[in-house]
């Protein structure tokens, strides 16, 4: 199976601790994408990349938050410092380069923030 | 600017009856409509997706969503409810084909035996 991994599927960590996730995307897409999901609303687009470039970032990416696509392959989100609010499910999704390209996504990472 | 609307943040329907999820949309240019399938703690798959190639979509799983521009809808239909079928469903845009896609809130579907 080829499809969008990530890792770890499930985090729990303590307030103030640092965490990152990592994503996989399909290996011919060059587009990836990442989204945050909490109870009861659909995925809120955070930031996405179009090979290594970082293209566009929400305003809910906070200045705690960092995304990073080093070689144009797999991508790594970085939360610094923590908090409660954090909590969620953390989706990545890949697309091709091709105008209106299906994002595809994996299975999420969930976070929990003690 | 970009974004969804679907009525009905909870539907329930009986095994066997037919299943209307509602989504309408907000786009500045001609867009491209989603439906994604969310089972839980699972990612999303997609089921279908309007690309303006035919007003009515076909997508896996017996559902279909028809586009009608006049009243900026794409809601989605499956003649026959299975219990399977229980899950939470997303409709999704994305304007112009190069932007982010906008998600709704979601709808549960629950399936009564």
């Amino acid at each position: 199976d080829t499809g969008v991994s990530q890792n770890p599927r499930h985090k729990i960590t303590k307030r103030g601790q640092n965490v990152t996730f990592r994503c996989d995307p399909i290996s011919e897409h060059n587009r990836l994408y990442w989204y945050r999901q909490t109870l009861g609303q659909g995925p809120e687009f955070l930031t996405y990349f179009q090979n290594e470039a970082q293209l566009e970032k929400s305003r809910l990416l906070s200045d705690r938050f960092s995304a990073e696509r080093p070689k144009g392959s797999f991508s790594t989100l970085e939360i610094q410092r923590t908090e409660q609010g954090d909590s969620a499910m953390y989706l990545c999704a890949s697309s091709p380069r091709d105008r209106g390209g299906t994002q595809y996504f994996g299975p999420g990472t969930r976070l929990l923030v003690l | 600017a970009q974004s969804v609307t679907q009525l009905g943040s909870h539907v329930s329907v009986s095994e066997g009856a037919l299943v209307l999820l509602r989504c309408n949309y907000s786009s500045s240019v001609p867009p491209y409509l989603f439906w994604y399938v969310q089972y839980p703690n699972q990612g999303l798959q997609l089921l279908l997706k309007y690309t303006s190639a035919a007003t009515l979509v076909k997508g896996i799983n017996g559902f279909e969503a028809e586009f009608k521009k006049s009243e900026t809808s794409f809601h989605l239909t499956k003649p026959s409810a299975h219990m399977s079928d229980a899950a939470e469903y997303f409709c999704a845009v994305n304007s112009g084909g190069y932007q982010k896609v906008t998600f709704g809130i979601g709808t549960k579907l629950q399936v009564i035996p």
